[in-house]
């Protein structure tokens, strides 16, 4: 079981550029996240889905924008890259409701230089 | 606002030690509590889920507590080991607007030292 798989790991972005960061879960989870972590900060969630087709904004949003066609793959998007997105992005998933906790993927580092 | 204190901000203690971190959250109206750990450049891999039900959870070494009255939990691990270090972070579940909010602490880094 790969559980959730992200990718890139590492990724160096100019100023303007954009990018997707890709997300993809073996589990038949319903619920998916992306997540930023910024040095000394705790996780702050960006965007959300509750099932295929289905996305709502987190605490972040900006900057930002995802799509859910499939249970499996929920991608996030960086249009117009600025120094601000540099951070780690991690995405996760959890079953029906977060009753049953989270599983995470293993990160994406990006720098926007 | 559910807001999510985790102090110390680093732990440094000597191999064999028993430890405790501590989880403060201010809304008591959780759904579940979540303990994790991560390694440095990795991602969060979960030790132990509490259910608002629950006042415990074991595994191996570690015990995780809940105590929503007052806000809190503990991670304990007992007869810390180098492999041990890392940074553990604590997770709250709560209902916000009808969403499922979780909230993160901004973790405990942890140091075994031989």
């Amino acid at each position: 079981n790969a559980g959730v798989t992200q990718t890139p790991k590492f990724r160096i972005l100019k100023i303007g550029q954009s990018m997707t960061l890709q997300c993809t879960q073996d589990m038949n989870h319903n619920y998916m996240y992306w997540y930023r972590q910024d040095p000394g900060m705790g996780l702050k969630l960006i965007y959300y889905s509750v099932g295929a087709g289905i996305t709502d904004k987190g605490e972040v949003p900006n900057g930002y924008n995802v799509s859910r066609s499939t249970t499996e793959d929920f991608p996030l998007r960086l249009e117009l890259a600025a120094p601000s997105q540099t951070s780690v992005y991690f995405c996760a998933s959890s079953p029906r409701q977060v009753l049953y906790g989270y599983t995470f993927g293993s990160g994406t580092r990006l720098t926007v230089v | 606002k559910q807001e999510v204190t985790q102090i110390p901000a680093a732990l440094s203690v000597p191999e064999g030690e028993n430890l405790v971190l501590n989880c403060s959250f201010t809304d008591s109206a959780i759904y579940n509590l979540q303990w994790f750990r991560q390694d440095p450049g990795k991602g969060l891999t979960s030790l132990l889920l509490i259910q608002s039900s629950q006042r415990e959870q074991t595994s191996g070494r570690l015990n995780a507590s809940l105590d929503k009255s007052s806000g809190r939990s503990t991670l304990y691990i007992a007869a810390s080991q180098p492999g041990d270090s890392a940074t553990y972070l604590c997770a709250v579940a709560t209902l916000s607007g009808g969403y499922q909010k979780v909230t993160f602490g901004t973790g405990t880094k942890l140091q075994v030292i031989p």
